[in-house]
This record gives C-alpha cells, structure tokens and sequence, in this order.
C-alpha cells in the first residue's frame, strides 16, 4: 500500500513568489493535514481538510491556504512568500479525523 | 489551546539501556496522545498510540503510558538499539467525535541517541 505522498520534495523560491505543495493521502484516507515543521518553531498545524471541506485552521496569515479535491488530494499555497516561511512542509492522511495519522516525507520550502 | 510540553529535549543512553521520554499536555478534552518518530530527511512515523480510555500500551520494546488525571503520557524504549537513534515527538489531540479531531499539538521533540 502506497503511503502519503508529497510532490515536489524540494523547492526554492524567491521572496514575493507564491508556491503551490501537493499531497497524495493513502488510498481510502480522506482526511488530510498540514504541518510546517521549523527548528525554532517545531511542528505547527496549518489546516486540516476532511471530505473537501476545511475543518480546522491553525494560527497561520491568510498568505497560506489550502484546499482538498473529491480524490482527497489535497494542496496547499503560499503567497507572497517570505523569508521565515522557510521550513518543512508535512502533510498526513487518516482514514477519518481523529484516526491514526501518517506523514509523507515533506516538501523542504527555501525562500531566498 | 492545547500546549503539550515534552522532556527532556535531549537524551543520550548506552545501547541496552532504557530510554524514558515525558510529555504533559493542557486541554482536558484531549483523549487521543500519538508518538512519532522522526528520522534525518523523513516525515514523521507513528510509532505507538494510546487513547484515554487505556492506561498502558505495548508493542514489542515499546510502550506508551497515560495518566489522564496527571495530564502525563510517557514513552518507554527498553534494550535500546542504534537503529533507534532519532528524534521523538510526542502529540495530543481530541476525540473522533470532537470537530478538532485532526488537529495534533505536537511536543518540540527529543533527539535520542544511543551509543553503541
């Protein structure tokens, strides 16, 4: 069984340029999260999507944005990027909110 | 909101040993407390879970224990290896039926070597 998967693992951007990340959650899971993962900051919750809809949002500027599609993948864009935006950017599947949850591998952002 | 503090934040022990890492967390709805294990360039993977209607879990050379009147959960590693060298998060987060269900308030982690 394929496990979560985030597309592309490595980006480099340009402060003002604006990023789209994509994340494939586990065939059958339709419950997605993100995470930005920073050293001083540690793992902070972005939003979570739930069958196409928007369940929750963490204390993040309304430059990050999310959004889930019926075959519950899920992507997630940066506008306006800026320096401190510069972290891992984690997402994870469960079958339903509240279930075990699974992380990809993370997309690595760089803003210079 | 929820706050979850995890100690120690660094620990190293010698192969065989045990390793014991502590987590208290804030929000008295919390009933669902995962561990993850994180290693150089991966995601995070779950590497034990307990829910609050059980004091102990084990799965091998891990266990997880829950003291939901304390507000504690611990991670237990017995005859610790190399290969168990990393960094650990700890996490809680509500119920099934909570709208908050998928939220997760992680630890800031324990980076955990074990010598050889």
């Amino acid at each position: 069984k394929a496990g979560v998967t985030q597309t592309p693992r490595y980006l480099i951007k340009t402060r003002g340029q604006q990023v789209t990340l994509s994340c494939s959650p586990i065939s059958g899971h339709r419950s997605v999260s993100w995470y930005q993962q920073t050293p001083g900051q540690g793992l902070q919750f972005l939003f979570e999507y739930f069958s196409e809809t928007q369940r929750n949002k963490g204390n993040f500027p309304g430059r990050f944005s999310g959004r889930q599609f019926s075959n519950s993948r899920s992507e997630m864009n940066v506008s306006t990027l800026e320096l401190g935006d510069s972290a891992l950017y984690l997402c994870a599947s469960s079958l339903v909110p509240g279930q075990q949850a699974f992380f990809g591998q993370g997309t690595r952002l760089t803003v210079v | 909101g929820e706050n979850v503090e995890q100690h120690p934040s660094t620990l190293s022990v010698q192969e065989g040993d045990s390793a014991v890492i502590k987590c208290t967390y804030s929000d008295s709805a919390s009933n669902y407390f995962p561990w993850y294990k994180q290693e150089l360039g991966k995601g995070p993977q779950l590497i034990i879970d307990i829910r609050s209607n059980v004091g102990e879990k084990k799965d091998q050379r891990i266990a997880v224990t829950l003291n939901k009147t304390a507000k504690h959960f611990s991670l237990h590693i017995t005859e610790t290896q190399p290969e168990d060298s990393a960094v650990y998060f700890c996490a809680a987060s509500r119920g099934r039926a909570d709208t908050n269900a998928g939220k997760s308030t992680f630890g800031d982690g324990t980076t955990l070597t074990v010598k050889p």
